[in-house]
């Protein structure tokens, strides 16, 4: 009974393919978002959805782009991979604005070759 | 944009005995919240204490407290009696509580808690 879960846990790629990763709460959390963690273990807030409305857009590539079929999943897609996007990536939920803390997932290792 | 600074890269202290993390933040807002997580090896990032910047009663957890100091912008976390489960990455982090909508929260850059048999 996972709350949020990320799919897949690991992922290696090569340079320029197109991959998703895929999250998925069942808190009945209003807000996803997705953050990056990089190599010197710092996390960034890159999106978040309210009600299937995207948020916060920071200024990442418009290489990633979020999607949400609906209010219990927020995938991530990125296109044409670069070496600089591996990361670890998480998700996370929220209730209303957040106050009472977010819930992650465990986080998509993501390699980039 | 708040930010919200770690000078701590690295901790280390003997079993059983107390820490303090320490965590400032710069915002010019009087309304938000404050976390601190948890990331052990497994990555997994974990809620270990929360703060409301309206109350100005610390918050505690069990074996975590934290000192909550707003006019410094200041808010430090004490583990009492350190357990080997408790060696871990420590991120303080911020979140506004105005805005528009739902807001991200903003870490800081991390703390890797130590801890000695």
């Amino acid at each position: 009974d996972t709350a949020v879960s990320q799919t897949p846990k690991y992922l290696v790629t090569q340079m320029g393919n197109d991959k998703s990763i895929k999250c998925e709460q069942n808190l009945g959390h209003d807000t996803m978002y997705w953050y990056k963690q990089d190599s010197k273990k710092f996390l960034k807030i890159m999106f978040s959805y309210n009600n299937k409305e995207l948020i916060i857009n920071e200024t990442v590539p418009n290489r990633f782009s979020p999607k949400s079929p609906d209010k219990a999943h927020l995938n991530l897609h990125i296109n044409s991979l670069e070496l600089g996007d591996s990361a670890v990536y998480f998700c996370a939920s929220s209730q209303d604005r957040g106050e009472r803390g977010y819930t992650f997932g465990s986080g998509t290792r993501l390699t980039v070759v | 944009a708040q930010t919200v600074t770690q000078s701590q890269p690295e901790m280390s202290v003997q079993e059983a005995e107390t820490v303090t993390l320490s965590c400032t933040y710069d915002t010019s807002e009087s309304d938000y919240y404050l976390f601190w997580y948890k990331q052990p090896p497994s990555r997994q990032m974990i809620l270990v204490i929360r703060q409301e910047a309206y109350k100005q009663q610390n918050a505690t957890e069990n074996r975590f407290s934290v000192n909550f100091q707003k006019a410094a912008k200041s808010f430090s976390l004490k583990i009492s009696d350190s357990q080997l489960g408790d060696a871990a990455m420590y991120f303080c982090a911020y979140r506004s509580a105005t805005g528009g909508g739902a807001d991200g929260l903003t870490f800081g850059k991390g703390t890797h808690l130590i801890i000695q048999p």
